[in-house]
This record gives structure tokens, sequence and C-alpha cells, in this order.
């Protein structure tokens, strides 16, 4: 089975840290994603990166940024977190593009809240 | 631009009953098309996938979705509800003639489906 490994499942930080959120996949997917996830508002793409050191921009990436470094390993940085950022994080991971059939599979989920 | 729409924020079933959790989509050419499933607390689970074929597809669970391509429909069945199906669950839709970024999936908003004893 696929595994896709969120580093925290809740998490709390104040205004203005930084925030890193990391996931790890174990499948060697090539596509991997980072979404947030609200209340009404279904799931918004925030980053997703097809290759290591790869990224492209999603539906919200204000505020955010991403690193994959490794092509296992996708994380997800807010650089000055705010309120505003407190969400449910999912990370997800799939094969490439070419195999567009494939499902992508999701870890847990990390809750951040903002203080 | 593609899309997805679950029409329904809630469906309620009675145990034993079966269940309907419908999804219509809007996709330039071929869509692939999928179900997950979210329990509380945790992240999307996929249930079932429509790519090509038998317009019936079955899944996990005792899932099944049925593809109607006139009526851009895939709704999710279940032919006897438990109260343990309770969850939120998600369709979702890729053109199958895109790469890159448009080949990413559009997710609907979720239909929270409540099953009571």
């Amino acid at each position: 089975d696929v595994k896709v490994t969120q580093s925290s499942r809740y998490l709390v930080k104040r205004t203005g840290e930084k925030v890193f959120l990391e996931c790890v996949q174990d499948m060697d997917h090539e596509n991997m994603f980072w979404y947030r996830q609200d209340p009404g508002l279904g799931l918004r793409l925030i980053y997703f990166s097809y290759d290591v050191k790869m990224k492209e921009k999603g539906d919200i990436p204000e505020g955010y940024s991403v690193s994959r470094e490794k092509k296992e390993r996708f994380s997800l940085i807010l650089e000055s977190a705010s309120t505003n950022q407190t969400s449910m994080y999912l990370c997800a991971s799939s094969f490439g593009f070419r195999y567009s059939n494939q499902p992508q599979h999701f870890g847990d989920g990390t809750r951040l809240s903002i203080l | 631009a593609q899309s997805v729409a679950q029409p329904e924020d809630q469906v309620n079933v009675a145990e034993g009953n079966p269940l309907t959790v419908k999804c219509t989509y809007s996709v330039s050419g071929n869509p692939y098309l999928f179900w997950y499933v979210q329990y509380p607390n945790r992240g999307l689970q996929f249930l079932l996938k429509y790519i090509t074929g038998d317009n019936l597809v079955k899944g996990s669970y005792g899932f099944e979705a049925e593809f109607n391509k006139s009526q851009t429909s895939f709704h999710l069945k279940k032919p006897s509800a438990l109260v343990s199906d309770s969850a939120l669950y998600f369709c979702a839709v890729r053109a199958s003639n895109y790469g890159g970024s448009q080949g990413n999936l559009i997710f609907g908003k979720g239909t929270k489906l409540s099953v009571k004893p």
C-alpha cells in the first residue's frame, strides 16, 4: 500500500513564525501536492511538484513556499504565519502525468492552528 | 475550464437503505473520475475510479458509481448503507487529454453523508 506520511497531526504556532510542514511518500511517485481544506471550500491546491527541485503554483500560493530536494519528500513552508492560515493541510502524491488515470494518495493531514 | 459539482452539502440516510451521493462534472474531452472518502481527522482515501469501459464501477467497502456521459454525472451509490459509512465524500475529475498542471485533479466541495441507525 502507498504510504504518505505527514510529520505532525496537530501543530500550534504563533503569528509571524516560520512554519514547516513535512511530507514523505514511499512509492517513488513523481508528483507531490499540498492542499488546504477548509469547511465549505473543499480542497484547494497550494503548490505541487512533478520532479525534484521543480514546483508549480496552485490556486492559492500566496503566503506559502515549498521545497523538494529529494523525490520522496515535499515540504510546505509558511514564511510568516498568519491567523488566516489556520487550516487542515493535506499532502498527496501520485505517479507522473503520463499515468493520469491513477489516483492521488493522501496523508492523514496536519491540523495547524495559528494563534 | 474543468469543474466538479456536488449539489448536496449533506445526505441523510437510514441504515439499511440505499444511498446516492451526486456528482456532475465539466471537462474538455474524456474524463477520468474519482471518488474519495474522508473520515474525521483523517486524509482522503481513494474509493473508486472511472477511466473507460463499463459505466458501472465497483470500489471499496461495497460502493459503486455510475458514469453517465450524456448527463455528465458520476453518482456514488451503495445498496445498503451502514452507520460506519458516515463520512465526507469527495468527487474529483481530470481531463484525460491534458498533462502538466492541467492534468491535476479538480475536487468537488464534498458531501457529508450521515447514516442513522
